[in-house]
């Protein structure tokens, strides 16, 4: 198995551009969790799908963040616009239904300019 | 809300020896789930070992190992004949029985010297 896939692995923009982060789980898996890295504040679940839905976006920051998860084998989340402070390392998780063990992706490393 | 404090942002261990790291966490649930996640310079995070409150046992993977401390809420990880391969990030986490999300501490960074 690949394991989690995230892309891009590094991304640089310039404040106010659209950016979006993308995610293959784990086949298989059914949950599938975005969690945020930063120095301040560490890791932090800004939101996490059951079967494709959105149970738990108490984490997502603002209305500028936006995710999705069309089918069970891709995810999405958006930022739009951009701004500095969301420079961090973007985590995808997948996990094989609740409570099960979590697989992390190798992370998005954003840079906001 | 739950929170999870690592108090040492630095550790260091001589190579075959044994480290501690430690972990305390605050919450009013009596049933939860504790984990150490370890994140090497390639930035995945990876799970080390994991703790179901209610089991009174301290769990055990190969060189790692716990001392859970239900009363004094501490879930301390110890590193038995330390490598190289060792050094990396080490957070720990609590998770709810009522929820998937993780909570995570800070973390520790543990840098292994030959």
């Amino acid at each position: 198995d690949a394991g989690v896939i995230q892309s891009p692995r590094h991304e640089v923009t310039e404040m106010g551009q659209e950016v979006t982060l993308r995610c293959k789980p784990i086949s298989g898996h059914n949950s599938l969790f975005w969690y945020r890295q930063t120095m301040m504040r560490g890791l932090e679940l800004l939101i996490y799908f059951n079967n494709n839905v959105p149970i738990d976006d108490s984490g997502m920051p603002e209305d500028r963040f936006s995710a999705k998860m069309p089918n069970a084998s891709f995810s999405t989340l958006k930022i739009q616009p951009s701004e500095p402070r969301d420079s961090a390392v973007y985590f995808c998780a997948s996990s094989r239904g609740q409570y099960e063990k979590l697989f992390f992706g190798s992370g998005t490393q954003l840079s906001v300019l | 809300a739950q929170t999870v404090t690592q108090s040492q942002p630095e550790m260091s261990v001589q190579e075959a020896e044994t480290v501690t790291l430690s972990c305390t966490y605050d919450t009013s649930e009596s049933d939860y789930y504790l984990f150490w996640y370890k994140q090497p310079p390639s930035r995945q995070m990876i799970l080390v070992i994991r703790q179901e409150a209610y089991k009174q046992q301290n769990a055990t993977e190969n060189r790692f190992s716990v001392n859970f401390q239900k009363a004094a809420k501490s879930f301390s990880l110890k590193i038995s004949d330390s490598q190289l391969g060792d050094a990396a990030m080490y957070f720990c986490a609590y998770r709810s029985p009522y929820s998937e999300k993780l909570v995570f501490g800070k973390g520790t960074k543990l840098t292994v010297n030959p």
